[in-house]
């Protein structure tokens, strides 16, 4: 079974660096063509894809918010971390992050809210 | 602004069935897999559909998908009050080089 658990801060100020965690189980970054995801969803709106990892350290980014965004994974821990840089207050919205498998986002954790506002 | 194109909201009565619509491109649906996805409000959405038509285990047969050149359906029969949802489509998007989502529908069951 697979489960997933996004953390981190659920207020930030504007301009400040957001550093989200995904803790996950019953699957492993180190199986071929696995990867795990972030997307995010502003109160009340669509769902928007923000970043990929794949098991072999392939990464993909949505080009909207490219610049701001970082991930990376400690395979050991079974962990991914989204970091997004500048935050603002339209960045509210709940994170969640999803595996990547059989060609869509799989199991989602329940999603963090992060509010950005000073 | 979504890639792909849905139409904001939708409506059946229980026992009908519907459709849920999701337009693209030759860069997306046109030429990869399509999932969808339901949400209840205030919850995490679940995926209903994976590779075109393909439904997760648990997933009630009442929920098809299907996919015609650069659009897919959704189809939700014998509807039920449980059904009221928001409903996404998803595909991988081969000019962006990631996943793209539609704007969502919302399913009202009368």
């Amino acid at each position: 079974q697979i489960t997933l658990k996004e953390s981190g801060p659920t207020l930030v100020k504007p301009t400040q660096t957001l550093t989200l965690t995904c803790t996950f189980s019953g699957l492993s970054l180190s199986t071929p063509d696995v990867g795990v995801g972030w997307i995010r969803q502003p109160p009340g709106k669509a769902l928007e894809w923000l970043a990929l990892i794949y098991w072999n350290e392939d990464k993909r980014y949505g080009p909207s918010l490219k610049s701001r965004l970082t991930i990376t994974k400690d395979t050991s821990k079974n962990q991914v971390v989204l970091t997004m840089t500048n935050m603002d207050p339209v960045d509210t919205a709940t994170y969640y992050c999803a595996p990547w498998t059989n060609d869509a986002f799989d199991i989602w954790g329940q999603g963090t809210m992060v509010t950005v506002s000073s | 602004q979504s890639v792909l194109t849905q139409a904001p909201s939708t409506s059946g009565t229980p026992g009908q069935r519907v459709t849920i619509s999701c337009s693209g491109t030759t860069s997306n649906i046109g030429r990869n897999y399509v999932y969808w996805y339901q949400q209840v409000p205030g919850m995490a959405p679940k995926l209903l559909v994976y590779r075109d038509y393909q439904r997760p285990s648990g997933v009630p047969d009442r929920f098809s998908g299907s996919k015609s050149g650069t659009s897919a359906s959704l189809a939700i029969s014998g509807l039920r009050s449980e059904d009221e949802a928001d409903y996404y489509c998803g595909t991988w998007d081969d000019s962006l080089s990631g996943p793209i989502f539609g704007g969502g529908t919302k399913l009202t069951v009368l």
